[in-house]
């Protein structure tokens, strides 16, 4: 079974500093990497998709990708009170038919 | 307004009965999915179409069943079969092209209790 791997958490940040979100995976032919973020009781919303090693940069957010490495990550800048929730990492399968394989999520707090 | 509507938010059953959970989307997407989320888990896989009047089986698909009559709809049931049928059910839909993006959007959720 391919996996996706996150550290469970809770991660805590002050507010203003920067957030590090870390996920590896175990299928070397993984094409797309996703971050969706999901506050309790709610249902997952992506925030950030990449496709090609490097980084990726949306507003506060940064996604980077090591395929060599099988590793992807998600950097929040300027942490705020309100980015608090649960990240996950989701992975495209192999098959070609457009399946997401999730890790189980890092919960963060940011305080004030 | 485009989105993915799911019904109920919140479902109670007792043990042994089927229940079916509605998910709509006016996304105009070919692919749809049904995943499951239980406490500090990942989302599992249940099913997924990805055109009408198909569906295959995912990680989870024992005690569930599907049917994908028009493009907009999805339901699934689950069955008196699902050993353990109390989870947070998730719906969502992708536009899959050639040469990746898979994004997947999902539906707001339904959270079922069977006792």
């Amino acid at each position: 079974q391919k996996e996706v791997e996150q550290n469970s958490g809770p991660l805590s940040v002050p507010e203003g500093a920067i957030a590090s979100l870390n996920c590896t995976y175990s299928d070397r032919v993984s094409q797309s990497f996703f971050w969706y973020r999901q506050y309790s009781g709610k249902s997952p919303e992506l925030i950030m998709s990449i496709y090609s090693n490097g980084d990726k940069e949306d507003g506060r957010f940064t996604a980077q990708l090591n395929k060599a490495s099988q590793y992807v990550s998600l950097l929040i800048r300027d942490s705020q009170p309100s980015d608090s929730a649960t990240y996950l990492c989701a992975v495209s399968g192999s098959g070609g038919y457009n399946k997401l394989i999730f890790g189980a999520g890092t919960r963060l707090a940011v305080h004030p | 307004d485009g989105g993915i509507t799911q019904s109920p938010k919140y479902l109670f059953r007792k043990e042994g009965q089927n229940v079916t959970l509605s998910c709509e989307q006016n996304l105009n997407h070919d692919a749809m999915y049904w995943y499951r989320q239980d406490p500090g888990q990942g989302l599992r896989l249940i099913y997924y179409s990805q055109i009408v009047n198909d569906f295959q089986k995912g990680d989870i698909a024992e005690g569930y069943s599907v049917s994908r009559e028009k493009k907009e709809s999805f339901p699934l049931t689950v069955t008196s079969a699902q050993k353990n049928p109390t989870a947070f059910y998730l719906c969502a839909s992708s536009d899959p092209r050639e040469g990746g993006s898979y994004e997947q959007y999902f539906g707001p959720g339904t959270r079922l209790t069977v006792t």
